[in-house]
């Protein structure tokens, strides 16, 4: 099975802009997680959706959303970037039915100038 | 916020000898999972410990559970230069959200 799928790898944006980063999860599995990692704050979770609804939320403000298909492929998107929104973004998935192991995909580096 | 606190932050050992290390966490967990993460890249899942268990192995990887105590070890066996890389504990209640610790980064000189 191929993994977890992140797009793009990296990128750059300024301050004000928004950006929308892209998860493709391993076929078959219907929760998808998304994770901040910064050098101070360590890994926070964002929130995580399935079946296209999104069931658990982290401590973020309102900036940052997300949303899944059909195909249980999910975005998130945040506006009106800050630099500290600078970090890798982490999607991570899971079967989403009891089975708690997540499986991680290589992450976005988002950098805000 | 961190729930699980990882001791040693940083450890360093030679190939071959055994590497351990601690998390601790605060509140009720339904599993508690172990993650490697090589240079900023994406997370690899290790094992995961139920809380009604109390050990677990996997090839070189030995876990144990004490909830009296909140805390987990794990336990790499005959280490290796790959093992290099920062390891995280994760707690779950029961739904996918996982509360990572700050992790220990674990040096294995060849």
């Amino acid at each position: 099975k191929a993994g977890v799928t992140q797009t793009p790898r990296y990128l750059i944006k300024t301050r004000g802009q928004q950006v929308t980063l892209s998860c493709s999860p391993i076929s078959g599995h219907r929760s998808v997680s998304w994770y901040q990692q910064t050098p101070g704050q360590g890994l926070q979770f964002l929130f995580e959706y399935f079946s296209e609804t999104q069931r658990n939320k982290g401590n973020f403000p309102g900036r940052f959303s997300g949303r899944q298909f059909s195909n249980s492929r999910s975005e998130m998107n945040v506006s009106t970037l800050e630099l500290g929104d600078s970090a890798l973004y982490l999607c991570a998935s899971s079967a989403g039915t009891g089975a708690y192991e997540q499986y991680f995909g290589p992450g976005t580096r988002l950098t805000v100038t | 916020s961190q729930q699980g606190e990882e001791d040693p932050q940083a450890l360093s050992i030679q190939e071959g000898e055994n590497a351990t290390m601690n998390c601790s966490y605060k509140t009720s967990i339904n599993n508690l999972q172990w993650y490697r993460q090589n240079s900023g890249r994406g997370l690899v899942h290790l094992i995961l410990i139920r809380s009604n268990e109390r050990e677990k192995h996997s090839g070189r990887l030995r876990v144990t559970l004490d909830t009296s105590k909140k805390s987990s070890s794990l336990l790499i066996t005959a280490s290796r230069a790959a093992d290099t890389a920062s390891y995280f504990c994760a707690t779950g209640a029961g739904s996918y959200q996982l509360t990572f610790g700050k992790g220990t980064k674990l040096s294995v000189i060849p």
